[in-house]
C-alpha cells in the first residue's frame, strides 16, 4: 500500500525547536516530490514548500521562507519539516503530501499523510 | 488571503446535484488546465477528487466531475449523498510567487 505516515502530535513552547517527519512506503520515494501543507485551526490549506527526495532540493512559499526548513533523507524514505524557533502562530495541523507527477508543472497531491498537530503554547 | 475565490458554503438535498465554483485569474485558473479539487472530512486529511480540471483518480466516484470555463473552474457532485458532506478545496498551478495556490474552501452541507 502506498502511504505517507507522519510523526505524532507535538506540544512545544515558544522559542523551542522542532522537527516532524513523514515516512513514505509502498513506492519509490525518490521519484515523487513531497510537499508540506499547513492548516491552522478552522482554516484552509496553505502550501508551505516542497522537497525533491532524490537530491534534497527544496523550495518554499515566500510566506514560510526563512521560518521553516524542508529536507529529506532518501536512505530512510523520510521527509522532514523543521523549525528552529517556534511561535504561537505555528500552532496548526501539518500535512505532508506526495506530488502525483514527476514531469508536470502541476502540483497534484495524490497521497497525503494523516497530519501532525503542532501546538505551541507557553 | 487566497488568490482563488470559492463560495463559503453550498447545500443540497440527497439526490440533488450541486456545483462549487473556483474563480481565479489568467495567472492560475484561467491560464492553465491545472485545477485540482480536494475533499476533506472533519479531522481527516484531504483527498484528491479531481485533477487537471476534469480527471478523476481511480477509486473516486463518477458522481464527482470537474470542468472549467474562462477563469472559473467547477466541481459538480451529482446524486448528493450524506457522505459527501465535507469541505472542498480547489487548487491551481500559478505563475505567481508559489507554484500552487489553494482556494479558501467550500463547506458542503447535505440537508
Amino acid at each position: 500500500e502506498v502511504q505517507l505516515v507522519q510523526s505524532g502530535a507535538e506540544v512545544k513552547k515558544p522559542g523551542e525547536s522542532l522537527r516532524i517527519s513523514c515516512k513514505g512506503s509502498g513506492y519509490s520515494f525518490t521519484t515523487y516530490w513531497i510537499s508540506w501543507v499547513r492548516q491552522m485551526p478552522g482554516k484552509g490549506l496553505e502550501w508551505m514548500g516542497r522537497v525533491d527526495p532524490s537530491d534534497s532540493y527544496s523550495n518554499y512559499s515566500p510566506s514560510f521562507q526563512g521560518h521553516v526548513t524542508i529536507s529529506a533523507d532518501k536512505s530512510i524514505s523520510t521527509a522532514y519539516l523543521q523549525w528552529s524557533s517556534l511561535k504561537a502562530s505555528d500552532t496548526a495541523m501539518y500535512y505532508c503530501a506526495r506530488r502525483k507527477y514527476s514531469s508536470s508543472p502541476n502540483d497534484v497531491f495524490d497521497i497525503w499523510g494523516q497530519g501532525t498537530m503542532v501546538t505551541v503554547s507557553s | 488571503q487566497s488568490a482563488l475565490t470559492q463560495p463559503a458554503s453550498v447545500s443540497g438535498s440527497p439526490g440533488q446535484s450541486i456545483t462549487i465554483s473556483c474563480t481565479g485569474t489568467s495567472s492560475d485558473v484561467g491560464g492553465y488546465n491545472y485545477v485540482s479539487w480536494y475533499q476533506q472530512h472533519p479531522g481527516k486529511a484531504p483527498k484528491l477528487m479531481i485533477y487537471d480540471v476534469s480527471n478523476r483518480p481511480s477509486g473516486v466516484s463518477n458522481r464527482f466531475s470537474g470542468s472549467k470555463s474562462g477563469y472559473t473552474a467547477s466541481l459538480t457532485i451529482s446524486g448528493l449523498q450524506a457522505e459527501d458532506e465535507a469541505d472542498y478545496y480547489c487548487s491551481s498551478y500559478t505563475t505567481t510567487s508559489t507554484p500552487i495556490v489553494f482556494g479558501p474552501g467550500t463547506k458542503v452541507t447535505v440537508l
